[in-house]
């Protein structure tokens, strides 16, 4: 039973660069979650998306967006690297159905390590 | 104010010792609650979800207190392999979404 798979595993931009994070979600699950780890610090919920839409988002600008994809799996994109977007950016997945039950449902990705130079 | 709040540490303990943590939250609509263990340049796994009646998971017990707004953490006869920032996680869930907030993370260290 695969994972939660992330691409790329690491990556170095250029300030002003844009860059797309890809992630396929754990079989089965049908909704896609994005979080941003700086070194240090607790994941931050960028945003969720589920039915190709998003659907909540947390307190992060409009240069990161992204995209779900009729098979589940999504796509983050940040426009306009800063050098603070280096961080370790996370793709977690779970099922719409387990949502409010008491379990987390939560399977998360590797993750992708972005350096911004 | 952080919606999850946890002290950073480092806990820095010998082996075989028990070691607590706390995490406060802020919303006190929050549903579910839970701890996640983070190895050094991974990705977060579940530990354990938390119950308002308090749960036991081998030398793992966790506990919520929902009217002080906390849940805790308590390891006992800790092992080397217990090393990890512990991330505490919390669900306000509503009925339009379900992301799970993430406090800060505590590390702890177990010293032979």
């Amino acid at each position: 039973d695969a994972g939660v798979t992330q691409s790329p595993t690491h990556l170095i931009k250029t300030r002003g660069q844009q860059v797309t994070l890809r992630c396929s979600p754990k079989s089965g699950h049908d909704t896609v979650s994005w979080y941003q780890q700086a070194l240090g610090q607790g994941p931050q919920f960028i945003f969720q998306y589920y039915e190709e839409e998003e659907r909540q988002r947390g307190n992060f600008p409009d240069r990161f967006s992204g995209h779900q994809f009729p098979n589940y799996s999504s796509e983050l994109n940040v426009n306009a690297l800063l050098l603070g977007d280096s961080a370790l950016y996370l793709c977690a997945s779970s099922l719409e159905i387990d949502r409010g039950r008491m379990r987390a449902g939560y399977t998360f990705g590797s993750g992708t390590r972005l350096t911004v130079v | 104010r952080k919606e999850v709040e946890q002290d950073p540490g480092p806990f820095n303990v010998p082996e075989g010792a028990t070691v607590a943590f706390n995490c406060t939250y802020s919303n006190s609509a929050s549903q579910s609650f839970f701890w996640y263990r983070q190895d050094c340049r991974k990705e977060p796994k579940l530990l354990m979800s938390v119950y308002s009646s308090g749960n036991e998971d081998g030398r793992f017990t966790a506990q919520l207190n929902r009217a002080s707004q906390y849940i805790s953490l308590l390891i006992r006869d800790s092992k080397l392999s217990d090393s990890a920032t512990y991330l505490c996680v919390v669900s306000p869930y509503d009925s339009s979404a379900s992301k799970i907030i993430f406090g800060s993370g505590t590390r702890l260290s177990i010293r032979p």
